[in-house]
């Protein structure tokens, strides 16, 4: 099993463009979260999901959309990225998303904004 | 409010000795859980132990060991014997209730060096 897998790992932007950050699990789990990480700030939850076509807002999810249609699946869309976004994005995945679960994370991407 | 804190920034100690990151957390819930995940320069998080408020017995694991204690709103990770591949920031997740589901939130962390 890869676990979670994120793409790409770096990625730089310019302001107004947009790109879709991949993640994928085959672990078969119901839950499925985006973080974003910055200094002095710690992770904070972007959106999540507690299965294919539910999806909902985390603490900081302007900006960002996301969509489940497959279990699988968990891509975090930049419609119109500003240097504000600039960060390291994890995806991350738990069974069914109880309380208690193991979190899992991807790698993380480098997203850089200019 | 789920909050937890890590007084503790920067650790910076030589390696073989012992050290111990704080973790002290709020809660209104009886029913609770206690997170403590690492990342490594490398930039993964890795998960390091779970504890639920039902279980105050510490835990040890190989050179890791937790000490939990309800009573003071505790939940402190000791390393013994620190190597310097124990260097990373060290992350205390706020306890997570019932209703939270995986919806952990991370702090700052402790940033750990371990010099050889």
């Amino acid at each position: 099993n890869a676990g979670v897998t994120q793409t790409p790992k770096f990625q730089v932007l310019k302001t107004g463009q947009s790109m879709t950050l991949q993640c994928a699990q085959d672990m078969n789990h119901e839950y499925m979260s985006w973080y974003r990480q910055d200094p002095g700030m710690g992770l904070r939850l972007i959106h999540y999901s507690v299965g294919a076509g539910i999806t909902d807002q985390g603490e900081v999810p302007n900006g960002y959309n996301v969509s489940r249609s497959t279990t699988e699946d968990f891509p975090l869309r930049l419609l119109s990225a500003a240097p504000s976004q600039t960060s390291v994005y994890f995806c991350a995945s738990s069974a069914t998303g109880g309380a208690g679960e193991k979190l899992f994370f991807g790698s993380g991407t480098q997203l850089s904004v200019l | 409010a789920q909050k937890v804190t890590q007084a503790q920034t920067e650790i910076s100690v030589v390696e073989k000795e012992d050290v111990t990151l704080d973790c002290v957390y709020e809660t209104r819930d009886t029913t609770y859980y206690l997170f403590w995940y690492k990342q490594p320069p490398s930039g993964e998080l890795v998960f390091l132990i779970r504890r639920n408020s039902f279980d105050e017995q510490n835990e040890i694991s190989g050179r890791y060991s937790w000490n939990f204690q309800k009573s003071t709103s505790s939940f402190n990770f000791t390393i013994t014997a620190s190597q310097v591949v124990d260097s990373a920031v060290y992350f205390c997740a706020p306890p997570h209730g019932e209703t939270s589901g995986s919806r952990l939130t991370f702090g700052e962390g402790t940033q750990l060096t371990v010099n050889p």
